[in-house]
């Protein structure tokens, strides 16, 4: 599978502890978006990235929350002293170039329970 | 900022019935509108976008700028059909804004 892939699927953690979740894009896509989703709701944009840059975070993103995309290809979400409701599906997104023809491909997300 | 509603949360029909699941939106630009499909157990992926003015499996959308609305339509449910269906505008810098999705049953 050549998809966006995500790493871990699911996570289950205490309150109060860190967590980073994975993503890796299409290769060669240079936009990398991550989205949140809770149940019963359409996904959440939080940030995204051009290559390494981050060029947009939306309020959604605590400052418990950092993103990275060091290289310009796979990157992290990590949630430091993780809340019960922090507790979603994190969504990751890639698309190649910068017109609004192309296609944004999605990854199957990664569960966080916080306990 | 731009806003996307889905007002059905569940949609139920009857294998061969007409569908039609409800998008409006709000956006101070010209809008670029989707339509997302969610398999059980697979990704998130296009079904069709207004700038095509395609069909895809069935499945049309017209672009009402005036009452800012962009709803899915097929003639004919087929079970394979039922799943969660998300209507998104895109903003600046391929940015999706979600409704809340609805989700289809087609009933045997």
């Amino acid at each position: 599978d050549t998809g966006v892939s995500q790493d871990p699927r699911h996570k289950i953690t205490k309150r109060g502890q860190n967590v980073t979740f994975r993503c890796d894009p299409i290769s060669e896509h240079n936009r990398l978006y991550w989205y949140r989703q809770t149940l019963g709701q359409g996904p959440e944009f939080l940030t995204y990235f051009q290559n390494e840059a981050q060029l947009e975070k939306s309020r959604l993103l605590s400052d418990r929350f950092s993103a990275e995309r060091p290289k310009g290809s796979f990157s992290t979400l990590e949630i430091q002293r993780t809340e019960q409701g922090d507790s979603a599906m994190y969504l990751c997104a890639s698309i190649a170039g910068f017109f609004s023809g192309n296609t944004i491909y999605f990854g199957e997300g990664s569960w966080l329970t916080v306990v | 900022a731009q806003r996307v509603t889905q007002p059905e949360k569940l949609l139920s029909v009857f294998k061969g019935a007409p569908v039609e699941l409800k998008c409006n939106y709000s956006y101070s630009g010209s809008p670029e509108l989707f339509w997302y499909v969610q398999y059980s157990r697979q990704r998130l992926q296009l079904l069709l976008r207004h700038i095509s003015r395609e069909s895809i499996k069935g499945f049309t959308a017209d672009l009402n700028k005036g009452e800012t609305s962009f709803h899915l339509k097929k003639p004919f449910a087929q079970e394979e059909d039922s799943a969660m269906y998300y209507c998104a505008l895109e903003a600046a810098g391929n940015k999706l804004t979600f409704g809340g999705g609805t989700r289809v049953l087609v009933k045997p």
